[in-house]
Parts: structure tokens; C-alpha cells; sequence
């Protein structure tokens, strides 16, 4: 299995709702990464898991919550989004943050924020 | 600052060859990424250079040189699939963060 899988892959809230984005992968992979993407433009990271500790986290509003239960999954928790916030939401995961190892990323949730 | 460069756009025909530039000024260097991404999909990983020289794989290599901060990426026989962003990203750090460009959008035509 050589797969990142995210769910949902569509996702239109409203921005007094809460909702979860997940993310999987059964490589074995210890790093896992949040990215923002916006049209036309490039991914931006938001958070790193490092054997499921959150090493980094770009100055990302508190509205976005990550959560890392176990080694192969990745939540983003959204509350009180803003419209701005509407983009695709990339998850990634490599074999471990620190060495020269491709990140494999997921098909993405595409989030519109009403 | 951070400052990772590549075309906007390029546009060639099927089964020609095209040459993606990628400078780049950052605080560090820890390795050149090569993503290829199709519209409304995720990146896919092309390739990776750490050291200076050509990396090639099939019809797609990557070249870097560390002193000039700069890379690039040729891709051989364009096939009309080939239609998508290309994005150049460096590792700055050994903390695992990537740096994207802007991406370069190769348009194939018959």
C-alpha cells in the first residue's frame, strides 16, 4: 500500500460548523504534514507530526486543530472558519521528518467556506 | 528570505523536450525536489537531487548546482499527459519543511 487516503474529498461548511478532515496511510511513515493550497498557487505547510508529536506549526490560526491519534493518522479539526479558508487541504507523510525522503501526498480536500 | 523562482509558463509540442529553470535563495540546504502536479489533483514526486549533477529517470532528469543555486528539469518525448504544473521545492532544513515555487505550467500541444 503506497497510498495516502484523505476523506472527504468535497467539503462545503458553514462558518459556525465544526467538521473534521482525516487523513491515512499504512507505509509506515513516522512524518505527516498538513498543506494549505490555494488555486494556482503553491502547497503551503501548516503542520508536521513527528512520530505523532507536533514538531512544527506555521504560525497556523488556532480555528485549525491538528491531531495525530497513532502512526498512521492524521486529523484536522476546523472550527469558525473564515471564507479565506476555502482551499484544497493536502495531507503528506514521509518515512520520517528528518532524512531525504519524498513526501507522498493525498488526493486533498477540496474545503469551500460559506 | 526564501526565495524559490521557476517561469510561470511554458508551452512545447508532443514529442519535443523542455527545460524547467528553478532558482532558489534560501537560509539552508538540505535537497531539490521535482513535484509534477495535474490540475485539481495532488503533487506527485518526479525527483530528488542532494548533490550536484543529473539525476535521470526515463524520459524525466533533474540537474543541480549547489554554488549557483540552481536546478532544473528536462523532460524528454512530451507526451500530451505531460500537460501540468511542475513545482520546485527545496528542503531548507533537516526539519522536514519544503519550500515550493510558484510552479511552472507546461501546456503540450499536438
Amino acid at each position: 500500500d503506497t497510498e495516502v487516503t484523505q476523506t472527504p474529498k468535497h467539503l462545503v461548511m458553514g462558518m459556525t460548523n465544526k467538521k473534521s478532515l482525516k487523513c491515512e496511510q499504512h507505509m509506515g511513515h513516522r512524518a505527516m504534514y498538513w498543506y494549505k493550497q490555494k488555486a494556482k498557487k503553491p502547497p503551503e505547510l501548516m503542520f508536521v507530526y513527528s512520530y505523532e508529536k507536533l514538531s512544527i506549526n506555521e504560525s497556523v490560526p488556532s480555528r485549525f486543530s491538528p491531531e495525530c491519534p497513532n502512526s498512521s493518522l492524521l486529523n484536522l479539526h476546523l472550527h469558525a472558519l473564515q471564507p479565506e479558508d476555502s482551499a484544497l487541504y493536502l495531507c503528506a507523510s514521509s518515512q520520517d521528518r528528518d532524512r531525504d525522503n519524498e513526501q507522498f501526498f493525498g488526493p486533498g480536500t477540496r474545503l469551500t467556506v460559506l | 528570505g526564501q526565495n524559490i523562482d521557476q517561469p510561470t509558463e511554458m508551452t512545447a509540442t508532443e514529442g519535443a523536450i523542455v527545460q524547467i529553470n528553478c532558482t532558489y535563495q534560501t537560509s539552508g540546504f538540505n535537497g531539490l525536489f521535482w513535484y509534477q502536479q495535474h490540475a485539481g489533483e495532488a503533487p506527485t514526486f518526479l525527483s530528488y537531487n542532494v548533490l550536484d549533477g543529473l539525476e535521470e529517470k526515463g524520459r524525466f532528469s533533474s540537474f543541480l548546482s549547489r554554488s549557483k543555486g540552481y536546478s532544473y528539469l528536462l523532460l524528454k518525448e512530451l507526451q500530451m499527459k505531460d500537460s501540468a504544473s511542475y513545482l520546485c521545492a527545496v528542503r531548507d532544513d533537516s526539519w522536514g519543511k519544503l519550500q515550493f515555487g510558484a510552479g511552472t505550467q507546461v501546456v503540450v500541444t499536438p
